[in-house]
């Protein structure tokens, strides 16, 4: 069965300062990739997708996530954090032409201003 | 387009009790699936659907029972609740099969005493 693991559970980041959140799944075969975020009390919302092609994709709100198919990660990445980016952010992952998704657990971004 | 809407947004029961959970999509999507979120556990999976008429067992689906009689609905029914059913629920829709993403309601949030 797959599973998307993220790194971390927590993540406390100051005004301007880089982001990297870890995100890492088990499948052998081909998958798409996305990073949803949750701002507080509000729903998913997707912020990129990977489907196929150039590994490094670019997303909304300045994010971008690099798929490593040898490593088997999607890491998600912003080089300037900003208060307004402090929500939860899942990584998921759905078998190529799959029914279902699965979530990892998801790493809270607080960034203080 | 209202996209995927979810009612009731907030509900409390006593154990024991019955309620049912309604989404409604209006983007003709064929597939609708149910999730739960707790915190630390990202989303799991409750029951999907993809097609009218029919549904399918998710990774949590024991307590919980759902239908498809419209392309647009997906309801999620709880017979006898317990707290251990105490969560936020978020419905998704995706279009079909090919690769896309799922576009997400705004969650209820249930409480069970």
């Amino acid at each position: 069965a797959q599973s998307v693991s993220q790194h971390n559970h927590h993540v406390i980041l100051s005004e301007a300062a880089s982001l990297e959140l870890g995100c890492n799944y088990s499948y052998g075969g081909t998958v798409n990739l996305f990073w949803y975020v949750q701002y507080p009390g509000q729903h998913l919302q997707l912020l990129l997708k990977y489907f196929s092609g150039d590994p490094l994709v670019k997303g909304i709100k300045g994010f971008e996530a690099e798929f490593i198919k040898s490593k088997f990660s999607f890491n998600l990445r912003k080089p300037s954090v900003q208060w307004s980016d402090t929500a939860e952010y899942f990584c998921a992952v759905n078998e190529d032409y799959g029914q279902n998704f699965v979530f990892g657990p998801g790493t809270r971004l607080s960034v203080l201003p | 387009n209202a996209g995927v809407t979810q009612t009731p947004k907030f509900r409390v029961l006593k154990t024991g009790q019955s309620m049912t959970l309604l989404c409604a999509q209006d983007m003709n999507h064929e597939y609708m699936y149910w999730y739960r979120q707790d915190p630390g556990m990202g989303l799991r999976l409750i029951h999907y659907s993809v097609g009218e008429g029919t549904t399918a067992k998710g990774e949590v689906p024991d307590g919980y029972n759902v239908s498809r009689l419209k392309k647009q609905n997906f309801l999620l029914g709880l017979e006898s609740a317990a707290p251990s059913q105490t969560s936020v629920y978020f419905c998704a829709s995706r279009p079909d099969p090919a690769r896309n993403e799922q576009f997400f309601g705004p969650g209820t949030r249930l409480t069970v005493l």
